[in-house]
């Protein structure tokens, strides 16, 4: 199984929006609505921050949002901020029940 | 809150069984998916494998010819072992709670440092 493709890297200037993109196949992301968002900070374990493609846990800022359309899920954070800069990985569930991370994404605040 | 803590060896020779535990702390193994996941150096997360707390389990058709996940729900803990490791497994190795559909990993250990090298 292929990682699902996301761009290397992303940035934006604070206070702006940005938005990165995710893309399977129909055996995954366009499959189930069961896309999950990941921050991770260098050194530091990954921080779930968007589940089943649009939903936030709780204590994680309403800055952040998901969707999803086809086969390509998208997070989108507003209003940017020095600590939202760090690696943001997206991950499926798959046909064959098994799970598929995206390559990751780098957002740099500038 | 629940929390999850991995231990094992910091290194392992090549050819021979990488073998790491989760210690699941402040929660029940009961009603979830406990998963690994790797990140080699400066690369991407890769997910290695669940067990379900029923002691089913699924791992990426990548390893799977390498990999053994199992569960000791007595001792709140899960297990990874890895065969035949290469320099290529050499990863910070994590493990993960993972809530039944819809399927998100919502709480996740600290990470553990794997190098393997003779």
């Amino acid at each position: 199984q292929s990682a699902l493709t996301q761009p290397a890297s992303v940035s934006g200037s604070p206070g702006q929006s940005i938005t990165i993109s995710c893309t399977g196949t129909s055996s995954d992301v366009g499959g189930y609505n069961y896309v999950s968002w990941y921050q991770q900070h260098p050194g530091k374990a990954p921080k779930l921050m968007i589940y089943e493609v649009s939903n936030r846990p709780s204590g994680v800022s309403n800055r952040f949002s998901g969707s999803k359309s086809g086969n390509t899920a998208s997070l989108s954070i507003s209003g940017l901020q020095a600590q939202d800069e760090a690696d943001y990985y997206c991950t499926s569930y798959t046909s064959s029940s098994t799970r598929l991370f995206g390559g990751g994404t780098k957002l740099t605040v500038l | 809150q629940v929390q999850l803590q991995e231990s094992g060896p910091g290194l392992v020779k090549p050819s021979e069984t990488l073998s790491l535990t989760c210690t699941v702390s402040g929660g029940s193994i009961s009603g979830y998916f406990w998963s690994w996941i790797r990140q080699p150096p400066g690369k991407e997360l890769e997910w290695i494998g669940y067990i379900h707390y029923s002691g089913s389990t699924n791992c990426n058709p990548s390893l799977k010819s390498r990999v053994t996940i199992s569960v000791d729900a007595s001792k709140n803990q899960f297990s990874l072992k890895l065969s035949s490791v290469t320099a290529a497994d050499t990863a910070v190795y994590y493990c993960a709670r993972e809530v039944p559909t819809p399927y998100y990993m919502d709480v996740w250990g600290k990470g553990t440092t794997v190098t393997v090298s003779s």
